[in-house]
């Protein structure tokens, strides 16, 4: 079963707006990431928090995780057409050290 | 480009046939996860070797199984193929140390089952 869950599902913006998406989970977590896909094709990984973190950030991209309230959420600045792509988090769950992923959401950026 | 290469790319089979995917990880890592993504779903986790031995597994029948070589590249099996198991295969790499877990993933597998 998937763990985590994204907010929204389906994003659209204009070229040099900020994105922000959300995502929620249920259980305690070790770290939590966020990867990038675009149409069906391999997972670009783009940040990492762990638990212990609050904030991250990583050029145009920033990450915040509240653990009280198990959310992250991921905010692309300036956007740009190449951002349009399916954007998910993961949870990296303490037990197992295996990966949960959300179902995504999908960003548009228009021209 | 990630270095995580996979083969083949896309793979056409009927039901109740087997398949072997092909993943070769990323130079240096000890661990790889093969993930399962169905169209317009987050990739679901159905296991994780690690010094080949399975490492972790997620909620998928015995039907799906995998090998981890000493070079590190890995297989994923799927015996008995059923319709629902046509999805996007993925396999991942990393190397765990002190819970850093980030996984760099390959182009993924389409596999059809008609």
């Amino acid at each position: 079963s998937q763990q985590g869950e994204e907010d929204p599902q389906a994003l659209s913006i204009q070229e040099g707006e900020n994105a922000t998406m959300n995502c929620s989970y249920k259980t305690s977590i070790n770290n939590l990431q966020w990867y990038r896909q675009n149409s069906g094709r391999g997972l670009v990984h783009l940040i990492l928090i762990r638990s212990n973190e609050r904030e991250k950030h990583s050029g145009r991209l920033r990450v915040t995780l509240d653990t009280s309230k198990k959310s992250s959420s991921l905010l692309i600045t300036a956007s740009r057409a190449a951002d349009t792509a399916s954007y998910f988090c993961a949870t990296d769950l303490t037990a197992n050290n295996d990966m949960r992923f959300g179902a995504g959401t999908r960003l548009t950026v228009k021209p | 480009e990630t270095g995580v290469t996979q083969s083949p790319t896309h793979l056409i089979k009927t039901r109740g046939q087997q398949v072997t995917l092909r993943c070769s990880s990323q130079s240096g890592h000890n661990t790889v996860s093969w993930y399962q993504q169905a169209l317009g779903q987050g990739p679901q986790f159905i296991f994780q070797y690690y010094r080949e031995e399975e490492n972790g597994r997620g909620n998928f029948p015995p039907r799906f199984s995998g090998l981890q070589f000493p070079n590190y590249s890995s297989e994923l099996n799927v015996n008995a193929l059923e319709l629902d198991d046509s999805a996007l295969y993925l396999c991942a790499s990393s190397f765990i140390a002190g819970g850093n877990n980030e996984q760099f993933f390959g182009p993924g597998t389409r596999l059809t089952v008609l």
